[in-house]
């Protein structure tokens, strides 16, 4: 079965510095990896994907994640937080083999100071 | 931009109640899933569907649940007899396809059972 760990569960970081969320995943073959975002109020928002290839996948928001096999992790990453990113971030992984359903992450919560 | 959404965006109902809660998917989708969230805890998978049937279903979309695609452009999920631990955001999500396809998911709607 898949899992998928996200071991922060609230971070807090000033705007205009870096931040970075961290995923561990668990899957026998290759996972299909994503990160959503949800604000308060609102749906959950794709942010990045990856599936397969190049392992520094860019999103939106200028937000990247790389995918690492060898530490099962998919971590997320942005250079510098603004205000708007205060947000709760969720990781989740899918496969076809397990007929597409996603299974996520416990979210972290990311506050940040102005 | 195309994107899912449901209603209602709150519900509050009695335990025991009937309760349907609405979602219109992506209009060229043709995958369609609900996910929930207690407070607090993970997003979780509930049931996938295609081809006017279950694709997957999880350990928790029991006999009190159902789902249905009336016509077309409606998916719906329905709670028989609702129960206090019933209380949740309920989360529509659709996709093109299967596999390697991201799954793009709605407001939500708050289901508060009392």
């Amino acid at each position: 079965a898949q899992s998928v760990t996200q071991p922060d569960i609230h971070i807090t970081v000033s705007e205009g510095a870096s931040l970075e969320l961290r995923c561990n995943y668990s899957y026998g073959a290759t996972p299909y990896l994503f990160w959503y975002v949800q604000s308060p109020g609102q749906g959950l928002q794709l942010l990045l994907k990856y599936f397969s290839g190049d392992t520094l996948v860019q999103g939106i928001k200028g937000f990247e994640a790389e995918f690492k096999r060898s530490q099962s992790s998919f971590n997320l990453r942005k250079p510098s937080v603004h205000w708007s990113d205060a947000a709760e971030y969720f990781c989740a992984v899918g496969a076809k083999a397990a007929g597409n359903k996603l299974t996520f992450g416990g979210g972290t919560r990311v506050l940040v100071k102005p | 931009e195309p994107e899912v959404t449901q209603t209602p965006s709150h519900q509050v109902t009695q335990m025991g109640q009937e309760v349907i809660l609405r979602c219109v998917p992506i209009s060229n989708h043709l995958y369609f899933y609900w996910y929930r969230q207690i407070l607090g805890q993970k997003v979780e998978f509930l049931v996938s569907f295609y081809n006017n049937e279950i694709s997957e279903k999880s350990e928790i979309f029991d006999d009190q649940f159902s789902v249905e695609r009336p016509d077309g452009s409606n998916f719906t999920l329905k709670i028989r007899s609702t129960k206090l631990e019933d209380s949740a955001m309920y989360f529509c999500a659709s996709s093109a396809r299967q596999g390697q396809e991201t799954q793009y998911f709605g407001p939500g709607t708050r289901l508060l059972v009392l």
